[in-house]
């Protein structure tokens, strides 16, 4: 456990759906981010968070949209998803952009 | 744009073994690395972050060097156990020093 909470751990969802991905951290972070993480590629970042203002979208499509309504919550909102974005999607947080990173368990998201 | 390689990207050993994962980045202006570990499915934990202006840290068996000038980490792993089996991952931070930048992993494998 450490410290950073991702709800659902699995999500099936068709093309048409809308569905979010919660993620929580009790650590006092004030950073926060998503990452998408597909078979045989690095990990991608998607979105930075800092103090709740979006400070890097890397070029991800609209039909993903993140909201952070305070420090400790970030959502990542979908909706007409396509069978390529299938994959693990990680949350982490830091104190810093430069500080060490504490990542969530994951959702593991297949698109139908 | 920074890159992060790994090698090799997987490695099997005996029990008891010593071993060396190797990463190599192609920009040397980072503010600091960090080693993870991912077991199957699951999110990351971290292992060890160096900061730029340390050439090594350790945490029990784990021993990770940094040389920045090099472009070059070394995470060693002393008396390799089967619990160690897992994917290894390597990250740098971003110039911006917003966020990290994966390589693609290590996948270790010890035998009993």
């Amino acid at each position: 456990e450490t410290g950073v909470t991702q709800t659902p751990r699995h999500l099936v969802m068709g093309m048409t759906n809308k569905k979010s991905l919660k993620c929580e951290q009790h650590l006092g972070h004030n950073a926060m981010y998503w990452y998408k993480q597909s078979a045989k590629k690095p990990l991608e970042l998607m979105f930075v968070y800092n103090f709740k203002e979006q400070t890097e979208n890397n070029s991800v499509p609209s039909r993903f949209s993140p909201e952070c309504p305070n420090s400790s919550h970030l959502f990542l909102h979908l909706h007409t998803l396509q069978p390529e974005d299938s994959a693990l999607y990680l949350c982490a947080s830091t104190i810093g952009g430069n500080t060490e990173a504490f990542f969530g368990q994951g959702t593991r998201l297949t698109v139908v | 744009k920074q890159e992060v390689t790994q090698i090799p990207a997987a490695l099997s050993v005996p029990e008891g073994e010593n071993l060396v994962l190797n990463c190599s980045f192609t920009d040397s202006a980072i503010y600091n690395l960090q080693w993870f570990r991912q077991d199957p499915g699951k999110g990351l934990t971290s292992l060890l972050l160096i900061q730029s202006s340390q050439r090594e840290q350790t945490s029990g068996r784990l021993n990770a060097s940094l040389d920045k000038s090099s472009g070059r980490s070394t995470l060693y792993i002393a008396a390799s156990q089967p619990g160690d089996s897992a994917t290894y991952l390597c990250a740098v931070t971003n110039q911006a020093g917003t966020a990290l930048i994966f390589g693609k992993g290590t996948t270790l494998s010890v035998s009993s």
